[in-house]
């Protein structure tokens, strides 16, 4: 069966530091990968997608950016962190454009 | 530009009552979703509709799909506490660079009290 796996679950961090959040998937291969953050009691906002290594799409332009360095790993990163960087992140994976997205645990970040 | 809108956004039932919660999207779509979230928790899928006119049911929960009206529903039957969290729809994108990617809606808080 195929698992997910996020990491770290939860991440407080300064203004203007980095960022590295990693997720891979287990048990399938070439899944469609996603990137999202849930802010504080709103819904989710689509950051970044990938359909293959080294293939990724920007939803919305930000300071941060996303990477795909194997068919199962996608990395979200920043340079500099800012306030409004903070959210609930959510990696996802799916078998193909228009299948149900599995959802992993999600990340908590917090800048400060 | 694809939007999806839900409504109510905060519910709050007694157990044992009914209710429907709505989820209106401003252009044509292949499929809509339907997924779950328990506090501080991820995303658990419960529906995909596919066609007009789909209903699904599982347990208390059951969704239609009205392509024509860009409308779904998500009604609660006789409810109970353990229904408490948050529910999220999310219809499929078909066009351009979010093509066939999920836009979601804001989410309804449903609260079950006794």
């Amino acid at each position: 069966s195929q698992t997910i796996h996020q990491w770290p679950a939860t991440l407080v961090q300064p203004v203007g530091s980095p960022l590295s959040l990693e997720c891979t998937v287990e048990g399938t291969s070439n899944p469609n990968l996603y990137w999202y953050r849930q802010a504080a009691g709103r819904g989710l906002q689509l950051l970044f997608y990938s359909v293959g290594i080294g293939q990724i799409s920007s939803e919305v332009p930000q300071n941060l950016s996303a990477s795909r360095p194997q068919d199962r790993q996608f990395i979200l990163s920043s340079k500099k962190l800012l306030l409004s960087d903070s959210g609930f992140y959510l990696c996802a994976w799916s078998v193909a454009t228009n299948s149900p997205l599995h959802f992993g645990n999600g990340t908590r970040l917090t800048v400060t | 530009e694809l939007k999806v809108e839900q409504n109510p956004l905060f519910l709050s039932m007694q157990e044992g009552k009914n209710y429907t919660i709505y989820c209106n999207y401003s252009t044509t779509s292949d499929r809509l979703y339907w997924y779950r979230q328990d506090p501080g928790k991820s995303l658990e899928s419960l529906f995909v509709l596919l066609s007009n006119g789909a209903v699904k049911q599982e347990g208390r929960l059951m969704a239609s799909l009205d392509t024509k009206a860009r409308l779904s529903t998500l009604h609660i039957t006789a409810a109970v506490h353990d229904l408490s969290a948050t529910y999220f729809c999310a219809v499929s994108s078909n066009y351009g660079g979010s093509q066939g990617n999920l836009i979601f809606g804001k989410g309804t808080k449903l609260s079950v009290k006794p």
